[in-house]
């Protein structure tokens, strides 16, 4: 079964806006990665934080994780068009390091 | 870098023929991943290496599907006999994992699978 559930499953905002994606997920976790996928490619790594952090940002893109609520955020400021891809989170279970992705989110900038 | 490569992009067939997916993962990484992506169940892990040795084919939806990583710089998955509910998209990921995972999957740009 599916370990990360995200919401929204589609997320339609204007460029220059903020967009801001949830995951929860249910197992214990090494850690939580967040993926880009644009239409008919792979997967593309952009973040990772570990269970014993808290938040973290990399450019535009700021992530928090709750252990105790077992629940990641990704916040994406100053949207650009170019952002319009789907979103995925994943988790890697500390127990035998499987990696499990939620169904995604699906973000629409609009220029 | 030449990134995770697979093949074929796309593959059409009919229902009952054998089907042979390959992937080359990143020269030095150790662990190879396979997932398979549809519109109903999404994402699904159906199996993964370290070092050659599958950990966890849990995933793997029945006995028509089976995995290989012979080597480290490539690994197949084979259906046979195909049918139509397999079509799908096929992706491999590979990354370097030591003692401490934390570490990102780097995906191939997957096969699109076509049973009719």
């Amino acid at each position: 079964s599916q370990q990360g559930e995200e919401d929204p499953q589609a997320l339609s905002i204007q460029e220059g806006e903020n967009a801001t994606m949830n995951c929860s997920y249910k197992t214990s976790i090494n850690n939580l990665q967040w993926y880009r996928q644009n239409s008919g490619r792979g997967l593309v790594h952009l973040i990772l934080i570990r269970s014993n952090e808290r938040e973290k940002h990399s450019g535009r893109l700021r992530v928090t994780l709750d252990t105790s609520k077992k629940s990641s955020s990704l916040l994406i400021t100053a949207s650009r068009a170019a952002d319009t891809a789907s979103y995925f989170c994943a988790t890697e279970e500390n127990q035998g390091g499987k990696l499990i992705f939620g169904q995604g989110t699906e973000l629409s900038v609009k220029p | 870098d030449a990134g995770v490569i697979q093949s074929p992009r796309h593959e059409v067939t009919e229902m009952g023929q054998e089907v042979t997916l390959r992937c080359k993962p990143i020269s030095g990484h150790n662990s190879l991943f396979w997932y398979r992506q549809t519109m109903m169940r999404g994402l699904e892990l159906l199996i993964y290496f370290n070092n050659n040795v599958p950990i966890d084919d849990s995933g793997m939806p029945e006995d028509r599907f089976s995995a290989k990583m012979p080597n480290a710089s490539f690994s197949t998955l084979k259906i046979q006999p195909s049918e139509p509910r397999d079509s799908a998209v096929y992706f491999c990921a590979s990354t370097f994992r030591a003692q401490v995972y934390n570490s990102p999957l780097h995906f191939g740009n997957g096969t699109r699978l076509t049973v009719t």
